[in-house]
C-alpha cells in the first residue's frame, strides 16, 4: 500500500533563511511525486512534480525537491523564505509512473514564516 | 475566471439535512474528484470520475454519493448530513493522463 508521512506538522522559519519541508513516502511501484501548496481560503496550487526523470525538481516561486529512492524521500527546500511562503504545503504520492491513478496526501506541514 | 469553480463556498447545514455541493471546469478535463480535508488529516479522496459514464469510490465514500451530469459537472451529496462531515471540500480535475490535478477553491460545511 501506498502512504506519504510528513515528518512535521508545523515548521517556522525567519525571513531570509533556508526552508526545508520533509516527505517521506512508501510506494511498491515507481511513484510519481508531487508537491502542492494552499494559502488561506485557497485551494491546491502545484508547486512541482517529480516523474522519474531528474532527481533534483525545480518547481515554481524557488522551490525545488530532491527524490532519493534509497531514502524514499522528497524533501522540498528553499534557499531563502518570504513571508509570502507561509501556508500549508502537501506532499502526495502517485504509484503509477509518469502517470495517475489516485493522489495519496500527507497530512500537511504549516510553514510560518517571521519577520 | 477560474477554471475550476466551486458552489457554495461555505455552507451551514443542520443533521439530517441533504446538501449537494458543484463543481464546473472549463478546463475540457476527462478526469474530477471530490477530497474532503480535515485538520491534520490532509486530503482523503471521496469518489472520482474518469469520464461521464465511469464512477468510483475513493477512501472515504461512505455517506456521500456522486453525479457526473457532464464532462464539465460534478456534483457531491450528503444525503443525510451529519457533523462528522463538517470539513473543507475540494474537487479537482485532471486530463486523460493525470499529470497533474487542478484544484477548485473549496466548500467550507458545517454541519450542526
Amino acid at each position: 500500500a501506498q502512504s506519504v508521512t510528513q515528518l512535521d506538522s508545523h515548521v517556522s522559519v525567519s525571513e531570509g533563511t533556508p526552508v526545508l519541508l520533509r516527505c517521506n513516502y512508501s510506494s511498491s511501484y515507481s511513484p510519481s511525486l508531487f508537491w502542492y501548496v494552499q494559502h488561506p481560503n485557497k485551494g491546491l496550487q502545484l508547486l512541482l512534480k517529480y516523474t522519474s526523470a531528474a532527481t533534483l525538481v525545480k518547481g515554481i516561486n524557488g522551490f525545488e525537491a530532491e527524490f532519493k529512492k534509497s531514502e524514499t524521500s522528497c524533501h522540498l527546500t528553499k534557499p531563502s523564505a518570504h513571508m509570502s511562503d507561509a501556508a500549508e504545503y502537501f506532499c502526495a504520492v502517485s504509484p503509477v509512473s509518469g502517470g495517475y491513478n489516485k493522489l495519496i496526501f500527507g497530512a500537511g506541514t504549516r510553514l510560518a514564516v517571521h519577520p | 475566471d477560474a477554471d475550476v469553480t466551486q458552489t457554495p463556498r461555505n455552507r451551514i447545514t443542520k443533521t439530517g439535512k441533504r446538501i449537494m455541493l458543484e463543481c464546473s471546469q472549463t478546463k475540457g478535463h476527462d478526469r474530477m474528484y471530490w477530497y474532503r480535508q480535515d485538520p491534520g488529516l490532509g486530503l482523503q479522496l471521496i469518489y472520482y470520475s474518469f469520464d461521464v459514464k465511469d464512477i468510483n469510490k475513493g477512501e472515504i465514500s461512505d455517506g456521500y454519493s456522486v453525479s457526473r451530469q457532464a464532462q464539465a459537472k460534478f456534483s457531491l451529496s450528503l444525503e443525510s448530513a451529519i457533523p462528522n462531515q463538517t470539513a473543507l471540500y475540494f474537487c479537482a480535475t485532471s486530463d486523460f493522463l493525470g499529470r497533474e490535478q487542478f484544484f477548485g477553491p473549496g466548500t467550507r460545511l458545517t454541519v450542526l
